[in-house]
């Protein structure tokens, strides 16, 4: 499958915990999004990454969310700490150019308890 | 800051007519616009795209016209097919950006 992976598909956390999403792009895709889907709601740009750069954060919370694309492996979404209002679908996408077609995985749905 | 409206969260249509998704944008800098299509439970999956420089472009049952002096673009269907049934997100991108930004989805329902 050449698509974008992520895993898991599904977390259940409970409130404090750690939540850490995988995400492959496709091969030969340089560029990582992650962007988030509240229930009843659009999808809310969270980062834009690079490998082992961060290009644009500004649609992550400032506290318990980071995000990193290292050099070998793939990009992580980390939230610490989670909360109940963390629940949501987050989805990862990727890009080889800057014309905005992004490919999406198919989601990690993430429920706090 | 709301850069891309949809106002209709959800349409009907019957199938063989034709459907039009609307879009509203408030940034005259973005370069392109693309729309997506996602059902229940997968990830979105890119349907068609125009750049900032044209107001149409057509792949197949879909076309997509943009009228910059209004900034609105829409999305047409036709003929329309069961299968359609989904979710529909404008998207638009560039200018001052590096990030796609999304408006809210409407729900495209086509009844047999």
């Amino acid at each position: 499958n050449a698509g974008v992976m992520q895993n898991p598909r599904h977390l259940v956390r409970r409130r404090g915990q750690e939540a850490r999403l995988r995400c492959s792009p496709m091969k030969g895709h340089s560029h990582v999004y992650w962007y988030r889907q509240l229930p009843e709601e659009g999808l809310k740009f969270m980062v834009y990454l690079q490998k082992e750069n961060i290009i644009d954060e500004s649609g992550m919370p400032k506290e318990r969310f980071s995000a990193e694309f290292p050099k070998e492996g793939p990009s992580i979404l980390r939230i610490q700490q989670v909360v109940r209002g963390d629940s949501a679908a987050y989805f990862c996408a990727s890009s080889w150019d800057n014309t905005g077609e992004l490919f999406f995985g198919e989601g990690s749905r993430l429920t706090v308890l | 800051d709301q850069q891309v409206k949809q106002n209709s969260p959800s349409l009907s249509v019957q199938e063989g007519r034709i459907s039009i998704l609307n879009c509203d944008y408030t940034n005259s800098m973005f370069d392109y616009f693309l729309w997506y299509k996602k059902y229940p439970a997968e990830g979105p999956t890119f349907l068609i795209s125009i750049s900032s420089i044209k107001d149409k472009n057509e792949d197949g049952r879909f076309t997509v016209f943009l009228n910059k002096s209004a900034k609105h673009l829409s999305l047409h269907i036709v003929p329309s097919q069961p299968g359609d049934s989904a979710v529909y997100f404008c998207a638009a991108y560039g200018g001052a950006t590096n990030k796609l930004i999304f408006g809210t989805g409407t729900l495209l329902a086509v009844q047999p």
